[in-house]
């Protein structure tokens, strides 16, 4: 069956240090993905997209990477704040979007 | 939210009333969807339209039925609400590149409705 799958755990991690998000798919041949933050309340909020030709894409402190024969797909933040916090949702175009549950990432101060 | 406004905000409704949400947008995107946000599921696609009067399913479809008589305009209508469709539902809007999908999606702030 289809799946795409984001950690279920919340992420922890301090103030300054790099935050990794992980987005792992199966059964899908996308072409392309993308990232969307999510606030408490708020609808997702697009950040960056990145095709299948593609291996990164860079945005401020936001780094995407895509690798299409692990099926996965990194989200990074570099340098992060605790204004970082929020929901991360990854999507990938199968037809139409289909998102994942998204990983709450908490950025300790 | 990229000029897209959804009405109401909140509802509270019984169990096997009909229930309207609209989803309104400045932006004259062709693409409009619809979809539910639930704990544990996330973000389900329930309708989408690609143009006037062009609507198509999504992956839980089942209970629900959408029109689009004017591109800014996408309503989605609950024929007779269940518990089982209490939920937050945020529409959203996207131009395509190719196919029925979208290069990016901008979201609403959402309605909130619960089914008693």
């Amino acid at each position: 069956s289809q799946k795409i799958e984001q950690n279920s755990e919340a992420l922890n991690i301090q103030e300054g240090k790099t935050a990794t998000l992980t987005c792992n798919y199966t059964n899908y041949s996308p072409a392309y993905l993308q990232w969307y933050r999510q606030d408490p309340g708020r609808g997702p909020v697009f950040l960056l997209l990145i095709r299948e030709n593609e291996k990164e894409k860079r945005k401020e402190r936001l780094k995407v990477t895509f690798d299409t024969t692990l099926k996965q797909s990194l989200f990074h933040i570099t340098a992060s704040q605790p204004a970082d916090s929020a929901t991360y949702l990854c999507a990938l175009e199968d037809d139409k979007i289909i998102f994942g549950k998204g990983t709450r990432l908490h950025i300790l101060p | 939210d990229a000029g897209i406004t959804q009405s109401p905000r909140h509802k509270v409704t019984e169990t096997g009333t009909p229930v309207t949400l609209r989803c309104h947008q400045t932006e004259n995107h062709r693409y409009m969807y619809w979809y539910r946000q639930d704990p544990g599921h996330g973000l389900r696609l329930i309708h989408y339209s690609y143009g006037v009067k062009d609507t198509d399913k999504g992956e839980v479809s089942d209970g629900y039925s959408v029109s689009r008589s004017k591109t800014e305009d996408f309503l989605l209508t609950l024929e007779s609400a269940t518990s089982s469709q209490t939920s937050v539902y945020f529409c959203a809007i996207g131009s395509s590149s190719a196919g029925k999908g979208t290069d990016t999606q901008y979201f609403g702030p959402g309605t909130r409705l619960t089914v008693l």
